[in-house]
Order: structure tokens, then C-alpha cells, then sequence
């Protein structure tokens, strides 16, 4: 999971809450990603920052909003208006444009009822 | 637009067998190619990538990928599968009309049984 960290890792909330997920690298990455992952399913981006005090969505952004202020973080929050919140979130980072590997957290489970 | 599919939900092996598991996608373009596997409850990571050069690209844990243009695939190998190689592996690709961005996969289960 190298230099990216996400707290927590398993997280409650109930339903109709606002919820922070966060994402920090010490890698020096300019690209910061969020995905969702599903039981059974692959990931779907949800937003993607490529520099600072700049982002943009992704294919489900929907009941989500991201900030960037720092290089080195990108939180996500999951409002009340995202319909199925719960979900495993992954945060990812890549070093630049041109490099196209990007590396993963741990993830945080999210658990609305 | 970028595609990738992996057509097998699950592949299961005994350990000590080689193992192979599919992908093959559609892309405008030079093709740049990932395979990533994820272990229960963790982020991904990264095994192994084309982007151009040698078809058979070696990857981490012994993991090798060959690239076929002609048939548009991507398959992952590996020689002699262990029991630890039972993950969910994901197949991506660069998707050069979005800043780069990586499409991937829906996962193929790896089940290695002793």
C-alpha cells in the first residue's frame, strides 16, 4: 500500500449523515483518484484530482464531494444525498500525467444503516 | 472509448499448476496495459504494465503478462501457482482521451487450492 494511508478503515454511519473519508500520500504524487468498489464489481472512479485546487468528476460522482487544498490530501466526502453509500472506498495517486501506473491505500469500508 | 474485459468471474488452480487469467480490451491507439491484484480488505497493487517493447512482460511475485496485439489480450500468467496467489486480480488500461486515466476490469477471482 506504500505511502498512501486512509482512515479509518472500517467506518458506521447512519443514514442521512455526512461522512469524511481520508486520503493522504507522502509520495510526492500530483494525481489523486477515489474509486468505489462493490461486492463482485470492479472499481468506478467517483472524482480524480490531477494538481492542486483542481478536480474533476468521475463516472459516479453523484452524492459525493472531494476537495484538494493540499498536495498531499484528498478527502472525500459521501453526503446524504448518495443513495447506496455503502461501499469500499480507495483512494489511489499516480506521480504525474505522464506516468500511468497509479498506487493504491488500504481502503476504508464504509457502513451506512 | 476504452474497454477491458476479464470474461472469467473465477479461475481455480491447484497449487503447483500454471495459471492463466484473461483479459482483453479495446482501445484506440497504443494500447498501455496493467494488471493489479488486490488481497481480501486491501488496496490494490500494481504487478506489472505494458507499454511497449518485449510481448512478455515479468511482473512481482513471479507474475508475467503476455501482450498479442492481434488479439487484443493481456493475459496474465505464472509458471507454478501458489496457495498465497489466491486474490482478485484487476486488468486495466490507460485510456489516452482522459487525461490518462486507467479503466479497469471487473476482477477475475484467483482460487489456488492445495
Amino acid at each position: 500500500d506504500g505511502g498512501i494511508t486512509q482512515s479509518p478503515k472500517y467506518l458506521f454511519r447512519k443514514e442521512g449523515q455526512n461522512v469524511t473519508l481520508s486520503c493522504e500520500q507522502n509520495l510526492n504524487h500530483d494525481a489523486m483518484y477515489w474509486y468505489r468498489q462493490d461486492p463482485g464489481q470492479g472499481l468506478r472512479l467517483i472524482y480524480y484530482s490531477q494538481i492542486v485546487n483542481d478536480f474533476q468528476k468521475g463516472d459516479i460522482a453523484e452524492g459525493y464531494s472531494v476537495s484538494r487544498e493540499k498536495k498531499e490530501s484528498f478527502p472525500l466526502t459521501v453526503t446524504s444525498a448518495q443513495k447506496n453509500p455503502t461501499a469500499f472506498y480507495l483512494c489511489a495517486s499516480k506521480k504525474s500525467v505522464t506516468i500511468y501506473e497509479q498506487y493504491f491505500g488500504p481502503g476504508t469500508r464504509l457502513t451506512v444503516t | 472509448a476504452q474497454s477491458v474485459a476479464q470474461p472469467e468471474d473465477q479461475v481455480n488452480v491447484a497449487e503447483g499448476n500454471p495459471l492463466t487469467v484473461k483479459c482483453t480490451y479495446s482501445v484506440s491507439g497504443n494500447p498501455y496495459l496493467f494488471w493489479y491484484v488486490q488481497y481480501p480488505n486491501r488496496g490494490l497493487q500494481f504487478l506489472l504494465k505494458y507499454i511497449t517493447g518485449d510481448n512478455l512482460v515479468k511482473g512481482s511475485y513471479g507474475f508475467e503478462a503476455e501482450f498479442n496485439k492481434s488479439q487484443t489480450s493481456f493475459h496474465l500468467k505464472k509458471p507454478s501457482a501458489l496457495v498465497s496467489d489466491s486474490a482478485l486480480y484487476f486488468c486495466a488500461v490507460r485510456d489516452n482521451n482522459a487525461g490518462n486515466m486507467l479503466t479497469f476490469g471487473g476482477g477475475t477471482r484467483l482460487m489456488v487450492k492445495p
